[in-house]
């Protein structure tokens, strides 16, 4: 079965450079969300998005953006990037069952971010 | 509000033995629970869930919870633990009135012993 995809796996940055994250949902999910893990953390909630519209918004920094696409995948951006950037970042897909709970979300492998 | 508590940051058993890491979770609504795994440098695969049918909830690799309103508990257990089953285990919780968000507990690091 499909799963969802995140590119690049692996990216490594220098500091003040700008980095995207790209996320392929599960075919048919429609709402996406961003998690950041840094070493040793749990995973923290960035940004979802349902629909194409934004839908919460969590503990994103000012320099990071992120929207969703027509066909549903999604794309972190982020700018000036500083060491403590550094960390696995994970993207997510669900699709509400009919009385709009989230029945579950399947993570991607994730996308490993290094800013040297 | 909602919140998700890990009460054990590291639990350590033997091969052989019963597992048990403990979740308790404040919701304003009826919630969905999870239990995710997180292997080393792996993403996080679901072990199990729970939204609102059977308060037992059989997941894979023998795992199981139970979902107790009344103690506002999902503890994930397990008959007998296997080595693979080392690993870092997260408690989820996403509520009923803000389908769009999962809030994570901070994490089990479960370690099995030969």
């Amino acid at each position: 079965a499909a799963g969802v995809i995140q590119s690049p796996r692996h990216l490594i940055k220098e500091k003040r450079e700008t980095a995207t994250l790209k996320c392929y949902p599960i075919p048919r999910h429609d709402t996406v969300y961003w998690y950041q893990q840094g070493p040793g953390q749990d995973p923290q909630f960035l940004i979802s998005f349902y629909e194409k519209m934004q839908s919460d918004k969590g503990s994103i920094p000012d320099r990071f953006s992120a929207q969703q696409f027509s066909d549903y995948h999604s794309e972190l951006n982020m700018s000036s990037l500083e060491l403590g950037d550094s960390a696995l970042y994970f993207c997510a897909s669900s699709r509400p069952d009919r009385g709009g709970r989230n029945t579950e979300a399947f993570f991607g492998q994730g996308t490993r971010l290094t800013v040297v | 509000a909602q919140s998700v508590t890990q009460l054990d940051s590291h639990v350590s058993v033997s091969e052989g033995t019963p597992v048990l890491l403990r979740c308790n979770y404040s919701s304003s609504y009826s919630p969905s629970l999870f239990w995710y795994v997180q292997h080393p440098n792996k993403g996080l695969q679901l072990l199990l869930k729970y939204t609102s049918a059977a308060t037992l909830v059989k997941g894979i690799n023998g795992f199981e919870a139970e979902f107790k309103k009344s103690e506002t508990s999902f503890h994930l257990t397990k008959p007998s633990a296997h080595m693979s089953d080392a690993a870092e285990y997260f408690c989820v919780v996403s509520e009923g009135d803000n389908f769009n968000k999962f809030y994570f507990g901070s994490g089990t690091k479960l370690n099995v012993k030969p």
